[in-house]
Parts: C-alpha cells; structure tokens; sequence
C-alpha cells in the first residue's frame, strides 16, 4: 500500500511569488492534515480536512494560504504571495481514525 | 494552551550506550502521548504511543511511561545503535474534543556513532 506522498520535494521561490503544495493522502483515508516545522522549531498544525471539509483551521497562519481538497482525495496548499517567514518543511500527513501516517514533506525555501 | 517541551539537542552518544530524551507536557485535560521519528529523507513514523496514565508505550527497544504526576513522557533505550540516528519529536494529542491536530515539541537529533 502506498503512502502519503507529497510534491515538490523541494521548492525554492522568490518572495511574492506563489507556491502551491500537494498532498495525495493513503487510499480511504477521510482525515488528512496539513503540518510546518519553521527553521528548527516545533511542528506546528496548520488544517484537518475531513473527506472535502474542513474541520479545523485554526493553525492557518494568514490569508496568504489556501488550503483546498476538492473531491476529497489529494488536497493542495497555496501560499500566495511567498514571504521569507514561510519557509520551512511542511509536512502532510492523513488518517482512517486515530493513527495518522506523515508524508516525507516538502521543504519550501523563499529568498 | 497545550504544549510539549522536550530537551534540546543534538544528543551524541557512543554505540550501545543507555538513552534518555526528556519530554514533559501542558495540557488542559487528558492528552495521549506520542513519539515520532523521523529518519533522514523520509517522513515523520509513529515510534510509540501511550493513552493513559501510567501506560508504558515500547516499540524496537524504545520505551516511554506516561507520568501524570509530572507532566512527562521521557523517551528511553538500553542500547542505542548507529541505525537510531534521527530526529525525534514528542507530541500530544486530546482525545477529549474533536479536534485530532498532533500538538509537537521542537525535536531532539540523536547521533550515534559506532
């Protein structure tokens, strides 16, 4: 069975660019999560979807994000316009019910 | 709000010796307790879990006690080797609401050398 993948590997953009993530959560899985470590910090959360819904976005940092699962499979995460402050690994990861599977994340970098 | 707190690293030890990464806690109610690891290049994975008081959470020699009366989860192994060389987070989880984010610390590297 595959696991949760995640493209680009690594992004590296300029500030006020924009940058869109993606997540292909594993097959069933309704719950998916999106996550970001900054330069050495802790992990932070940033949003659960349930199936196409979102369930709680109280981590989402600012207007310059969006989050989208259309269909509710793979979801995307777009950062527009990029800032310095955003960089970092941003980990996706999903779940059937309580164990939830990381993907390898995808280390975003703005100069 | 809730929180995790666990030791700064890096932590560098020789093959075989005993390890002990410090993890304690801040949590309005009842949390579960997780380590991660995360391997270089790959994802975070589920090292163990604990869900209540005085559990103890153990997976490829690693074990954790969830300690109630100090807010700690401290992640422990008899003999490390050059294989357990990663990142390791702590984290928790309330399972009292709805809400299932993971709430992690900063993540301790361990390096071990043969």
């Amino acid at each position: 069975e595959a696991g949760v993948t995640q493209f680009p590997s690594h992004s590296v953009i300029e500030k006020g660019q924009t940058v869109t993530l993606r997540c292909d959560p594993i097959s069933g899985h309704d719950n998916l999560y999106w996550y970001r470590r900054v330069m050495g910090k802790e992990i932070k959360f940033l949003l659960h979807f349930v199936k196409e819904s979102k369930q709680d976005e109280s981590g989402m940092p600012n207007n310059r994000f969006l989050a989208e699962r259309t269909g509710g499979t793979y979801s995307t995460l777009k950062v527009q316009p990029a800032e310095l402050e955003d960089s970092g690994v941003y980990f996706c990861a999903s779940s059937l019910n309580n164990e939830q599977f990381f993907g390898p994340g995808t280390r975003l970098t703005v100069l | 709000g809730d929180s995790v707190t666990q030791m700064e690293g890096p932590v560098t030890l020789s093959e075989e010796a005993f390890l002990t990464i410090n993890c304690t806690y801040t949590a309005t109610g009842y949390p579960s307790l997780f380590w991660y690891v995360q391997y270089p290049g790959e994802g975070l994975q589920l090292l163990l879990k604990a869900t209540k008081a005085d559990d103890k959470g153990s997976n490829k020699g690693f074990e954790a006690t969830y300690r109630k009366e100090t807010t700690s989860f401290h992640l422990e192994k008899g003999s490390v080797q050059v294989s357990d060389s990663a990142v390791y987070f702590c984290a928790l989880r309330m399972m009292n609401t709805g809400f299932q984010k993971l709430v992690f610390g900063t993540g301790t590297r361990l390096l071990v050398s043969p």
